[in-house]
């Protein structure tokens, strides 16, 4: 069985603070790929960034960071210096091999100008 | 950038009436999606489509829904007889098929069923 969890329902924070947005995926697969989507009110779903979970180095793109530790099993996106553009439900989509993507509950994120 | 377009983008409907919502996928993908999202709630998988037959269906996807990619573009998703319960954002998403790359997902039909 899958679990995905996103703890946080709602975080607000003031424009150009950093924020940290927690996802924990529980499954007894060793493979598994762990991706981010962002929902802006308009209602989209746009693809921010994409994990192996046979790989957990840290990354940064931007102002986006994320970090992955398999051992619990944590995947964890970062903002740094949050824009008011940056408002928005944030889904945590992790899938197991030859899976579907499944959706966490998502943390509705508010940058407070 | 290639995208996933879905039409309409709104369709309001009479409870009962049968609904037909449409998604051209990215022309090189293989594997089709439907989601569903009932407002402020979560993403939820109905079905995935591969190779002209349902891949796997959530419990969901009772025998009011249905799929077919009936002239090999269109990604369609019907509703036969729709209740008020099925009113939520219907997202159709495609990939390429492999497993660590990201579905991505067209703007959504907001179904109201009325």
């Amino acid at each position: 069985a899958q679990k995905v969890t996103q703890a946080q329902t709602e975080i607000s924070v003031v424009e150009k603070e950093d924020v940290t947005l927690d996802c924990v995926y529980e499954t007894r697969d060793t493979t598994y790929y762990l991706f981010w989507y962002k929902q802006p009110p308009s209602g989209e779903l746009v693809f921010l960034i994409r994990r192996n979970s046979f790989d957990e180095q840290n990354e940064i793109s931007g102002r986006y960071s994320w970090n992955f530790q398999k051992s619990t099993s944590s995947f964890n996106f970062t903002i740094t210096a949050s824009q008011v553009v940056d408002s928005a439900v944030y889904f945590c989509a992790p899938r197991s091999r030859d899976d579907k993507i499944i959706f966490g509950k998502g943390t509705r994120l508010h940058i407070l100008p | 950038e290639p995208e996933v377009t879905q039409t309409p983008s709104h369709q309001v409907t009479q409870m009962g009436q049968e609904v037909i919502l449409r998604c051209v996928p990215i022309s090189n993908h293989l594997y089709f999606y439907w989601y569903r999202q009932i407002l402020g709630q979560k993403v939820e998988f109905l079905v995935s489509f591969y190779n002209n037959e349902i891949s796997e269906k959530s419990e969901i996807f009772d025998d009011q829904f249905s799929v077919e990619r009936p002239d090999g573009s269109n990604f369609t998703l019907k509703i036969r007889s729709t209740k008020l319960e099925d009113s939520a954002m219907y997202f159709c998403a495609t990939e390429a098929g492999q497993a660590n790359t990201e579905a991505f997902f067209g703007q959504g039909t907001r179904l109201t069923v009325v």
